[in-house]
């Protein structure tokens, strides 16, 4: 059974520019969520896929959009990126939103200069 | 929102000593309180979770109780050992309509076990 995974594992970018992550479900899984998690701080929920649609988002703004995959699989994109966007970037997945263990992956290291 | 409280921030224990670390949650329609585990460079793990039907569960040297009245939940680990060392996590969600549970998560605590 393949876990989480994401792509790519850092990730350097300048004020202004756009970013996209990538994220692998574990085998199985239907539900991805995306965390921002900031030096220090526990994981901030961003928003969450299931079976293609946006099932629920967290205090982010707009130019934070994902989007899932037939396969799954997930795409979190940034743009006009800021110095506070510097972190973390968490993919998580489950089966069914009705499950509630989540599958962390690695992370993405995102630094914004 | 939900807002959940963590404490301590850092937990330093002798090899072979108890830890226990706290949170507090606001929100009494959370009912199910997860406790992750993230080691250095990795995401966090799930390594024991609690439904608020339960007071008290146990996983060989990892437990966690739950005290619904007081809002509050605690991660009881004995006889640490180095490989305990990690960043610690707790978290309260409830289902968001359709099943769906989104964790709110403490701002962790480091746990550092000395041989």
């Amino acid at each position: 059974e393949t876990g989480v995974t994401q792509s790519p594992t850092h990730l350097i970018k300048t004020r202004g520019q756009q970013v996209t992550l990538r994220c692998s479900s574990q085998s199985g899984h239907n539900t991805v969520s995306w965390y921002q998690q900031a030096l220090g701080q526990g994981p901030q929920f961003i928003f969450q896929y299931y079976r293609e649609e946006e099932n629920g988002r967290g205090n982010f703004p707009p130019r934070f959009s994902g989007l899932q995959f037939p396969n799954y699989s997930s795409e979190l994109n940034v743009n006009a990126l800021e110095l506070d966007d510097s972190a973390l970037y968490l993919c998580a997945s489950s089966l069914d939103e009705g499950r509630r263990e989540q599958f962390f992956g690695p992370g993405t290291r995102l630094t914004v200069l | 929102g939900e807002n959940v409280e963590q404490h301590p921030s850092t937990l330093s224990v002798q090899e072979g000593d108890s830890a226990v670390i706290k949170c507090t949650y606001s929100d009494s329609a959370s009912n199910y309180f997860p406790w992750y585990k993230q080691e250095l460079g990795k995401g966090p793990q799930l390594i024991i979770d609690i439904r608020s039907n339960v007071g008290e569960k146990k996983d060989q040297r990892i437990a966690v109780t739950l005290n619904k009245t007081a809002k509050h939940f605690s991660l009881h680990i004995t006889e640490t050992q180095p490989e305990d060392s990690a960043v610690y996590f707790c978290a309260a969600s409830r289902d968001q309509g359709g099943g769906s549970y989104i964790p709110t998560f403490g701002r962790g605590t480091s746990l550092i076990v000395h041989p």
